[in-house]
């Protein structure tokens, strides 16, 4: 299993972002795929999972719509989008996979992908 | 959402000390507990899942612990590779929140 992350990203606030994960070595459809996010210096903090094959999502993204989070499972892929970036979703973000299930970790880390964004 | 409080936040031990970490869970959680390394400039590694199932590959000197709201992590007999910070995550409801952290370092 091997979840690869696009790379870093420096962008202006207000400007839109998307960074993919794409996912191999595994029925990509079948199993849960997700986000979790570091701010520089900080702590963990689940920001959500999808299942690709029906796209069904559990996140705690706020306010609703600006981040969001999708899959494209025809390519094995799993997005976090933002539709207007602040300064304080300056963080590294990483993809994640429970393969046993939601209910049992975060097995599967890919690299990370490092977003800045200025003021 | 599920409060999860570790502590302590940071110990200082030696090479050889047990050490013992603490997650305290707002609400009753059952078993749905994971356990988490992270060294600097890396990934999350997972440790433990369902509060006391050892991960593949993880070395026996890690356990896990407790069920409802109190958990602990335990490290047998600490060993130079193991200077990192952990954190606990619950899973039993969404949000799945993860624990302040706990460092690691060395005495």
């Amino acid at each position: 299993v091997q979840l690869v992350q696009s790379g870093a990203e420096v962008k202006k606030a207000g400007e839109s972002l998307k960074i993919s994960c794409k996912g191999s070595g595994y029925s990509f459809a079948t199993y849960w795929i997700g986000w979790v996010r570091q701010m520089p210096g900080k702590g963990l903090e689940w920001m959500g999972i999808i299942f690709p094959g029906d796209s069904e999502t559990r996140d705690n993204l706020s306010p609703q719509g600006q981040v969001t989070i999708s899959a494209d499972k025809s390519i094995s892929t799993a997005y976090l989008q933002w539709s207007s970036l602040k300064a304080s979703d300056t963080a590294m973000y990483y993809c994640v996979s429970p393969n046993r299930g939601y209910s049992y970790g975060f097995d599967y880390w890919g690299q990370g992908t490092l977003v800045t964004v200025s003021s | 959402d599920i409060q999860m409080t570790q502590s302590p936040s940071s110990v200082s031990a030696s090479v050889g000390d047990r050490v013992t970490i603490t997650c305290r869970a707002s609400q009753g959680i059952s078993s749905w507990l994971a356990w988490y390394q992270q060294k600097p400039g890396k990934a999350p590694k997972l440790l433990i899942y369902a509060a006391s199932v050892l991960q593949s590959g993880v070395p026996s000197r890690f356990s896990g612990s407790g069920s409802g709201t109190d958990f602990t992590l335990t490290i047998s007999s600490l060993q130079p590779e193991d200077f990192a910070t952990y954190y606990c995550q619950q899973a039993n409801s969404f949000p799945h929140t993860f624990g302040g952290g706990t460092k690691v370092e060395i005495k």
